[in-house]
């Protein structure tokens, strides 16, 4: 079964200090790791997914298969990174298959 | 391109009723998923469409079902609502065949009440 667990509901932080939004996960296999994104009154987007190794306004995340975790990390938090973050995982690497997604972190950047 | 777009916005319904749901993908887009997103959750996994046919199916009753048209297009029912229906539902698509940007991309969603 895949599961996937954000442990914080909310996190506060001030603007320029460093951001850690924690995800683990559960899955027997080799899965593909994504952060999406939903900034007030916008849709879910993507922001990076693991294959990529991009860094994405700013925002970086790696996968640690020991730990089974991916947490999704920022070295200086700006106002405009409020939103809701949500971990997902798919069972294949391709973000075509179907996505197991946590419970969402709101994260809110206090000026 | 508008991108995903989904009809109606919002929608209230009583107990026991049915609704239809649509969707219509991304230019380009050939797959199709639904998810429901309950208050306070992530969305949660329904079933995908490719090729006119359903392909993965998540953990849910056979109340709710689906259809996708030659056009990509997708459509979401559900019968004999229950109070539980209630959510916003998520309609993603993406294509296996597009090289380099296999990403689900999401519409607006369909906010359904039921009473």
């Amino acid at each position: 079964a895949q599961r996937v667990t954000q442990p914080e509901k909310l996190l506060s932080v001030f603007k320029g200090a460093p951001v850690e939004l924690k995800c683990n996960y559960s899955y027997s296999g080799s899965p593909e790791l994504f952060w999406y994104v939903q900034y007030s009154r916008q849709r879910l987007q993507l922001l990076l997914r693991h294959i990529s190794r991009e860094s994405i306004k700013g925002f970086t995340a790696d996968l640690n298969k020991g730990e089974t975790s991916f947490h999704l990390k920022k070295p200086f938090a700006q106002e405009e990174d409020s939103a809701m973050y949500y971990c997902a995982l798919s069972g294949f690497i391709g973000g075509n298959e179907k996505l197991t997604f946590g419970t969402g972190t709101r994260l809110t950047i206090i000026p | 391109d508008a991108g995903v777009t989904q009809s109606p916005t919002h929608l209230i319904k009583t107990r026991g009723q049915q609704v239809t749901l649509r969707c219509s993908p991304k230019s380009g887009h050939d797959t199709v998923s639904w998810y429901q997103q309950a208050l306070g959750q992530g969305p949660q996994f329904i079933f995908q469409y490719y090729e006119e046919e359903e392909r993965q199916r998540g953990n849910f009753p056979d109340r709710f079902s689906g259809h996708q048209f030659p056009n990509y297009s997708s459509e979401l029912n559900v019968n004999a609502l229950l109070l539980g229906d209630s959510a916003l539902y998520l309609c993603a698509s993406s294509s296996p065949g597009l090289a380099g940007d296999d990403t689900q991309y999401f519409g607006p969603g369909t906010r359904l009440t039921v009473l």
